[in-house]
């Protein structure tokens, strides 16, 4: 089965610090997308950022940013200067066959002030 | 506002009871999907659909059942079949498959 693994079932970090969040993956495509997604209390899952395959620069979104090595099927999700609204499960995830949103089993983040 | 809208926010079911979840879009998306959460668990895919009239089994799909009849909705009804429906269930849509997928706020369903 073609799964996402991610290593750390929890993280903590100080209020302002960078944390990074790794994650692993197995695929045979040579195209496919990555994503990270935040889960907080809510529980409704908020898209973080997107990572296509075939883009070799790393994507960003403000403070949130990817190191994506293809040849290791590795994307860590690092965080910088950390707020207290990060705190939360991320979840990475894989798009599989075109059609299937394939999740890691989640990190959970807690941000100490 | 434009969204995906989950309803209800908390089911109880009683054993041997069908329920149904209500998952609506208006965002124009042709792709649908329902996933199960089960406490401190990723996300398992029931059901998917990629166009009005058709839809595909997941990982999970025994014991639920969905339709399809309208762009906008993707209903998904737990069965007396599905032995274990305790769990949060999320609904969610995209452009098209492959396409980034955004979610609903959920439903918890808790049997009784």
């Amino acid at each position: 089965a073609q799964t996402v693994t991610q290593s750390q079932p929890e993280m903590s970090v100080q209020e302002a610090e960078t944390v990074t969040l790794s994650c692993t993956y197995d695929t045979s495509e040579s195209d496919y997308y990555l994503f990270w997604y935040k889960q907080p209390p809510s529980r409704q899952m908020i898209l973080v950022i997107r990572q296509e395959a075939y883009k070799q620069q790393n994507a960003t979104e403000n403070r949130f940013s990817v190191n994506f090595q293809k040849a290791a099927k590795s994307f860590s999700l690092k965080i910088s200067d950390s707020q207290l609204g990060d705190a939360a499960m991320y979840f990475c995830a894989r798009i599989q066959g075109a059609q299937k949103l394939v999740f890691g089993q989640g990190t959970r983040l807690t941000i100490n002030p | 506002d434009g969204g995906i809208t989950q309803s209800p926010k908390y089911l109880f079911r009683k054993e041997g009871q069908n329920v149904t979840l209500s998952c609506e879009q208006n965002l124009n998306h042709d792709a649908m999907y329902w996933y199960r959460q089960d406490p401190g668990q990723g996300l398992r895919l029931i059901y998917y659909s990629q166009i009005v009239n058709d839809f595909q089994k997941g990982d999970i799909a025994e014991g639920y059942s969905v339709s399809r009849e309208k762009k906008e909705s993707f209903p998904l009804t737990v069965t007396s079949a599905q032995k274990n429906p305790t769990a949060f269930y999320l609904c969610a849509s995209s452009i098209a498959s492959g396409n980034t997928i955004y979610f609903g706020e959920g439903s918890w369903l808790t049997v009784v």
